[in-house]
């Protein structure tokens, strides 16, 4: 079975830009959570999406936004970035919400 | 969610066996513990879940006594791959907080 797969594994942008990032979560698996990970603060948890409904919602500001799709394919969107927003983005998935996750390979964004 | 306590870091010879304990008081009667490994810039890599007494794969071994507030996860004869962030999580292996884990060193 395929891993979970994220796209683009790297990205560049400028202050103020928005930006996109994919992720394509095991078959079968229905939840999809998103993270942010940088060296200061770890891995932290952005939200959970269960059935295209965002079941649960981390301590981040409202620029930071997601979907799912009926595939359970997941988006997540980063507007009017900031030079903080630099980090390693993780997707995971499972099967069913709050279970075993799975992770990918992550999307290293750099903000300039 | 059980909060967890484990050791910041951990050094290690090659060959060696490796143990890292982690700490789980309030764990909740239907909580499985479940354990990442992660490299740098990698996402998270499951290892081994358990419920109770012990639970062996072919990458580690996981140790759960009875009263089940800590466990114990057991590296055999580590290389210098196994240089990594462990993560211990207790609940169904779904976490918001993953913590700093245990940044373990293998050295030659």
């Amino acid at each position: 079975k395929a891993g979970v797969t994220q796209t683009p594994r790297y990205l560049i942008k400028t202050r103020g830009q928005q930006v996109t990032l994919s992720c394509s979560p095991i078959s079968g698996h229905r939840s999809v959570s998103w993270y942010q990970q940088t060296p200061g603060q770890g891995l932290q948890f952005l939200f959970e999406y269960f059935s295209e409904t965002q079941r649960n919602k981390g301590n981040f500001p409202g620029r930071f936004s997601g979907r799912q799709f009926s595939n359970s394919r997941s988006e997540m969107n980063v507007s009017t970035l900031e030079l903080g927003d630099s980090a390693l983005y993780l997707c995971a998935s499972s099967l069913r919400e709050h279970k075993t996750q799975y992770f990918g390979p992550g999307t290293r964004l750099l903000v300039l | 969610l059980a909060k967890t306590t484990q050791p910041i870091s951990m050094d290690s010879y090659e060959g060696q066996e490796v143990n890292i304990t982690c700490s789980h008081n309030n764990i909740a009667t239907n909580d499985y513990i479940t354990w990442y490994q992660q490299f740098p810039s990698q996402g998270p890599r499951f290892i081994i879940q358990g419920y109770k007494t012990k639970v062996t794969n072919e990458v580690a071994s996981l140790f759960i006594p009875a009263d089940r507030k800590s466990s114990t996860l057991s590296l055999p004869r580590v290389s210098l791959s196994d240089t990594a962030v462990y993560y211990c999580l207790v609940g169904e292996g779904y976490a918001l907080n993953f913590g700093k884990g245990t940044s373990l060193l293998v050295t030659p």
